[in-house]
């Protein structure tokens, strides 16, 4: 079974406009964390938002937002006022507690990334 | 300027032929990580190292190999058993294992073998 599920293979907003980037993620871990990347056409994986399970807000960094729901297990990308530049691939990505051995050892499980191309 | 650095950007290789994947990390990160990524998808992970002279596998470790004799050096193997080497291949490092722990990635090597 998939552990993070992006449903949405491309997205197109205006210029200015907001767009959410859907993830899903599914864990029995209590403690977990949920990245977002994006990664531009030069192939190079940018760190943006970074949300932990027992943060009670969601996290924020700049235009971008994490809208965390986690009963639901969506971990949801908002960009605030678009920019061409943020045209790129966006990846999900979460880091559990601890492997099936009982090691913690910070592997990423990355969804399969969503085309976000943003118009003038 | 810290950061990680994988050489070459672009390598090509007939097949059969082993060929080993260069990456240096300035960060002091004590953990560093292989991953692969196939066009239009995620990325998966070869190998990760927590800790100088130690390494365990990934996802899909077949075919490659690593070694971690140095802090800042992680080297990756693509071996002729791995059936299909062509992909994009990035390299990360993150402080530790726990917290936040998010992962900064180098540029990455396109591999193309014919």
């Amino acid at each position: 079974a998939q552990k993070i599920t992006q449903t949405q293979p491309g997205m197109f907003v205006q210029e200015k406009e907001a767009v959410t980037l859907d993830c899903t993620y599914d864990t029995s871990d209590q403690s977990y964390g949920l990245f977002w990347y994006k990664q531009p056409s030069s192939g190079e994986m940018i760190f943006l938002i970074y949300q932990g399970s027992y943060d009670e807000q969601n996290a924020t960094e700049g235009r971008y937002s994490l809208n965390f729901q986690k009963a639901r297990k969506s971990a949801n990308l908002v960009i605030s006022a678009s920019q061409l530049g943020d045209s790129a691939m966006y990846f999900c990505a979460m880091r559990e507690g601890r492997d099936a051995g009982g090691t913690s050892y910070g592997k990423l499980t990355f969804g399969q990334g969503t085309i976000l191309t943003v118009h003038p | 300027d810290g950061g990680i650095t994988q050489s070459p950007k672009y390598l090509f290789r007939k097949e059969g032929q082993n060929v080993t994947l260069s990456c240096e990390q300035n960060l002091n990160h004590d953990a560093m990580y292989w991953y692969r990524q196939d066009p239009g998808q995620g990325l998966r992970l070869i190998y990760y190292s927590q800790i100088v002279n130690d390494f365990q596998k990934g996802d899909i470790a077949e075919g490659y190999s690593v070694s971690r004799e140095k802090k800042e050096s992680f080297p990756l193997t693509v071996t002729s058993a791995q059936k299909n080497p062509t992909a994009f291949y990035l390299c990360a490092s993150s402080i530790g294992l726990q917290g936040r722990n998010e992962q900064y990635f180098g540029p990455g090597t396109r591999l193309t073998v014919t």
